[in-house]
């Protein structure tokens, strides 16, 4: 049973930092490559990145790269996000999610997905 | 903008079928795996179907997907009221080296 916790969300200041967590239980983390994937208000789903199994690949959003970056911790079970340059409009629920199947590679979010942490940036 | 294309709004009476499309082209649908996942607000997203016509274990076989060449479909049979949601695609892009999803479509059970 994939079980997936975002946390490290909250209010902060137009061009400052944050860095989020997922943290994984229930099924063999360090196979599955993993997603963040953000919704702003009262709009569609945003994929922001991705990460590989073993972490050796990253793939980003034009609209994120160069200010986040996706790392893992496989022996912790452990997903993050740092988000640095932070802009209004990066305001959203950041989910975390898994890849479909093992070692899947060039693929879309599979089933796996946390309850998401708000992130709100504003001045 | 979003890079795949779907229908803003879909409607259905309890007990229809409706189907939502998503067109893209070559560089994600025409050749990538399509996934389609249900939206309601407050929740997480869902996966309903991935690898364009696999239903993940827990997922009603009502709920069917399709893709042929650039284009692809979610179709949902024996429509329930607590099928009203938002549905998005997503595939991954081999230009753009990433995942898009489209913009979404919400579905009204009337």
């Amino acid at each position: 049973q994939v079980h997936l916790v975002e946390s490290g969300g909250g209010v902060v200041q137009p061009g400052t930092s944050l860095r989020l967590s997922c943290a994984a239980s229930g099924f063999s983390f360090r196979d599955y490559g993993m997603h963040w994937v953000r919704q702003a208000p009262d709009k569609g789903l945003d994929w922001l990145g991705v990460i590989w199994h073993d972490g050796t690949n990253e793939f980003y959003a034009e609209s994120v790269k160069g200010r986040f970056t996706i790392s893992r911790d496989n022996p912790k079970n452990r997903l993050y996000l740092q988000m640095d340059s932070l802009r209004v409009d990066d305001t959203g629920i950041y989910y975390c999610a898994t890849d479909p199947k093992p070692y899947s590679g060039y693929d879309s979010p599979g089933g796996g997905w946390g309850q998401g942490t708000v992130v709100i940036v504003s001045s | 903008q979003s890079v795949l294309t779907q229908p803003p709004s879909a409607s259905g009476t309890p007990g229809q079928r409706v189907t939502i499309s998503c067109s893209g082209n070559n560089s994600n649908i025409g050749g990538n795996y399509v996934s389609w996942y249900q939206k309601v607000p407050g929740t997480a997203p869902k996966l309903l179907i991935y690898r364009n016509n696999q239903r993940p274990s827990g997922v009603p076989d009502r709920f069917s997907g399709s893709k042929f060449g650039t284009s692809a479909s979610l179709a949902i049979s024996g429509l329930r009221s607590e099928d009203e949601a938002d549905y998005y695609c997503a595939s991954w892009d081999e230009i753009l080296n990433g995942v898009v999803f489209g913009g979404g479509t919400k579905l009204t059970v009337l």
